[in-house]
């Protein structure tokens, strides 16, 4: 196996609501990531898990609340989102040491 | 910090014809260089990396990239371009800060083609 899962692949949600996104992966990285890009931006990240325990935080919100249950999982909680945070969001995993990310397909996210 | 230039916002190629897309990099020691393809609402696509090793890089779907150290850039590039790499493509440059690895995009350019 060699993909990045991702669900829902496409959510819409009120700004008074409380959803999760979800990323699976079956190849034994050991870092998982989650991006988020904006219309005809580049991906920006959010956050860093490492050996499941989250070593990078980019100044998120709080209303972004990640979770690493296990090696292979990778949760988004979402809670009282703005319109503003209406984008894809990515995940991704590595085995580190420069070979590169292996990026999902996304959740396309919109607030209303 | 790292960063990554992609000077080219939209490039329209005809089929068949050549491609070269542009990608300057800064970083303070020898950088992890990637280049990604993304297709209107889809995820990255990896299409070559360099770390080490011979400076010119094969990847997928014919693709070749090129490292020069003394001009800090990894240009992409294929001899012959097809319809179906119209798309979005982003260069990336990996570094290790505080022992964690981390991905930094160039804005990306977005490859038109024309019959």
């Amino acid at each position: 196996d060699t993909e990045v899962t991702q669900t829902p692949k496409h959510l819409v949600m009120g700004m008074t609501n409380k959803k999760s996104l979800k990323c699976e992966q079956h190849m034994g990285h050991r870092a998982m990531y989650w991006y988020k890009q904006k219309a005809k931006k580049p991906p920006e990240l959010m956050f860093v898990y490492s050996y499941e325990k989250l070593s990078i935080n980019e100044s998120v919100p709080s209303r972004f609340s990640p979770e690493c249950p296990n090696s292979s999982l990778l949760n988004l909680h979402l809670h009282a989102l703005q319109p503003e945070d209406s984008a894809l969001y990515l995940c991704a995993s590595s085995q580190g040491g420069g070979r590169g990310y292996t990026f999902g397909s996304g959740t396309r996210l919109t607030v209303v | 910090a790292q960063s990554v230039t992609q000077p080219d916002i939209h490039i329209t190629v005809s089929e068949g014809a050549s491609l070269e897309l542009r990608c300057n990099y800064s970083y303070g020691a020898t950088p992890y260089l990637f280049w990604y393809v993304q297709s209107p609402g889809q995820g990255l696509q990896l299409l070559l990396k360099y770390f080490s090793g011979d400076t010119l890089v094969q990847g997928i779907k014919g693709f070749e990239a090129e490292f020069k150290r003394s001009q800090s850039s990894f240009n992409l590039r294929k001899p012959s371009v097809h319809w179906s790499d119209a798309a979005e493509y982003f260069c990336a440059v990996g570094a290790y800060n505080s022992g964690n690895e981390k991905l930094t995009f160039g804005t990306g350019t977005r490859l038109t083609i024309i019959p």
